[in-house]
């Protein structure tokens, strides 16, 4: 059972448009949310993490979460084609060591 | 700085055949240490945690097993490849001290198993 859902499977955006990414847990006992992207052929790396309700902005990648609704979305502005890549939501619990990941998002930004 | 290698970078493997793969972190010492597998275009699914040396945790079953002999060093294996064993495996390191640490992966090993 997959406990953490990503929306839209894929995604594609003009470069210099906004891309919205959404993940939805069915766990309410997540605590810590986290955005990773993979690029094709490597090992992903962390974009941000957010842990408290509302907004949080890192240049041009904004997260929002409501731990309410366990939902957690990503913004990117002015999107480059370097942007394009597997982003992935991860969240866990109290063992801040066992990381669940979402299904994934595969973003293509075209020239 | 901090530096993670994975070796080896690619493996061609018979179904049934023994396997091994590593991990060593360079400039961290006692990093949380973690094992990842990964269907090729597929989300990733963890495997194995340790926080010291000597003691590995396993999050799920797939026939697989992990020892941490040294600090810096996390061992993945198996007596018998399964051809569902196939993917992309990546190691990870952490901090550890702050229960919310980033996780920093490593460049993988391919896998194919035939």
């Amino acid at each position: 059972q997959q406990k953490v859902q990503q929306s839209p499977e894929s995604l594609s955006v003009p470069e210099g448009g906004m891309a919205s990414l959404n993940c939805t847990s069915s766990d309410r006992n997540f605590q810590y949310f986290w955005w990773y992207r993979q690029h094709s052929g490597e090992g992903p790396k962390a974009l941000m993490s957010i842990f408290s309700d509302g907004d949080k902005k890192e240049g041009r990648f904004t997260a929002h979460l409501n731990k309410a609704s366990l939902h957690v979305s990503l913004h990117i502005r002015d999107s480059q084609p370097s942007d394009s890549a597997l982003y992935f939501c991860a969240v866990s619990e109290s063992n801040y060591n066992v990381l669940y990941f979402g299904s994934g998002t595969k973003l293509t930004v075209e020239p | 700085a901090q530096t993670i290698h994975q070796w080896p970078v690619a493996e061609i493997k018979a179904v049934g055949s023994p396997l091994s793969l590593g991990c060593t972190i360079k400039g961290k010492s006692s990093p949380n240490l973690y094992w990842y597998w990964q269907a090729t275009g597929g989300t990733l699914q963890q495997l194995f945690y340790s926080i010291t040396v000597g003691q590995v945790e396993s999050v799920v079953q797939l026939n697989l097993s992990a020892s941490r002999p040294k600090d810096d060093q996390f061992i993945l294996s198996t007596e018998k490849l399964l051809l569902s064993h196939s993917g992309f495996y990546l190691c990870a390191w952490s901090g550890g001290a702050r229960n919310y640490a980033e996780q920093f992966f490593g460049p993988g090993t391919r896998l194919t198993v035939l």
